[in-house]
């Protein structure tokens, strides 16, 4: 089974504070994502990466940053966390080998900025 | 842009019952995939069915089946024999073909009544 997992199920950072949020997949996947959930607004991209060192932006990079040293890991990186970053933040990855198309997900990190 | 639509934000079903989620996409492509994902309250979202767009039969998965109408660009999930299990936010998706970009619905938040 492929396991999605991130760092943290809750947190609450301040305003103004650096936010690191973690994600490790164990299943050697090229693929990994970053996505924020907000009510009535589904799930929407914020980067991917598609290999080691390299992104691309989603549809709302701004605020955020990413970072892909290793194959296994992808970091959403928030520089001055601000209060309308307050969300539901999930990561998933998926792998272009064979026929299958999943995205596999992680649990989910609820971040409250204060 | 290509962008998902679930014209339901909250729907419930007695149990054993069968309800039908609605969902419908816009997109210029004919390559593609369509998606079901459930995401139980605190837990992790799954995968529940996948449809690739040159399948003209409908994809099923035990008490899981679709609708997919290619020409009127839409994509229903039906559950039946519904369970308390299946209580969860439901997610429609789309995805291009050799594409990252994932496109996800709002949601819809189903209720199993007993």
């Amino acid at each position: 089974d492929v396991k999605v997992t991130q760092s943290s199920r809750y947190l609450v950072k301040r305003t103004g504070e650096k936010v690191f949020l973690e994600c490790v997949q164990d299943m050697d996947h090229e693929n990994m994502f970053w996505y924020r959930q907000d009510p009535g607004l589904g799930l929407r991209l914020i980067y991917f990466s598609y290999d080691v060192k390299m992104k691309e932006k989603g549809d709302i990079p701004e605020g955020y940053s990413v970072s892909r040293e290793k194959k296994e890991r992808f970091s959403l990186i928030l520089e001055s966390a601000s209060t309308n970053q307050t969300s539901m933040y999930l990561c998933a990855s998926r792998t272009d080998r064979g026929h299958t198309d999943t995205q596999y997900f992680g649990p989910g990190t609820r971040l409250t900025v204060l | 842009a290509q962008t998902v639509t679930q014209s339901q934000p909250e729907m419930s079903v007695q149990e054993a019952e069968t309800v039908t989620l609605s969902c419908t996409y816009d997109t210029s492509e004919s390559d593609y995939y369509l998606f079901w994902y459930k995401q139980p309250p605190s837990r992790q979202m799954i995968l529940v069915i996948r449809q690739e767009a040159y399948k003209q039969q409908n994809a099923t998965e035990n008490r899981f089946s679709v609708n997919f109408q290619k020409a009127a660009k839409s994509f229903s999930l039906k559950i039946s024999d519904s369970q308390l299990g299946d209580a969860a936010m439901y997610f429609c998706a789309y995805r291009r073909t050799r594409s990252n970009d994932m496109r996800f619905g709002a949601g819809t938040r189903l209720t199993v009544k007993p």
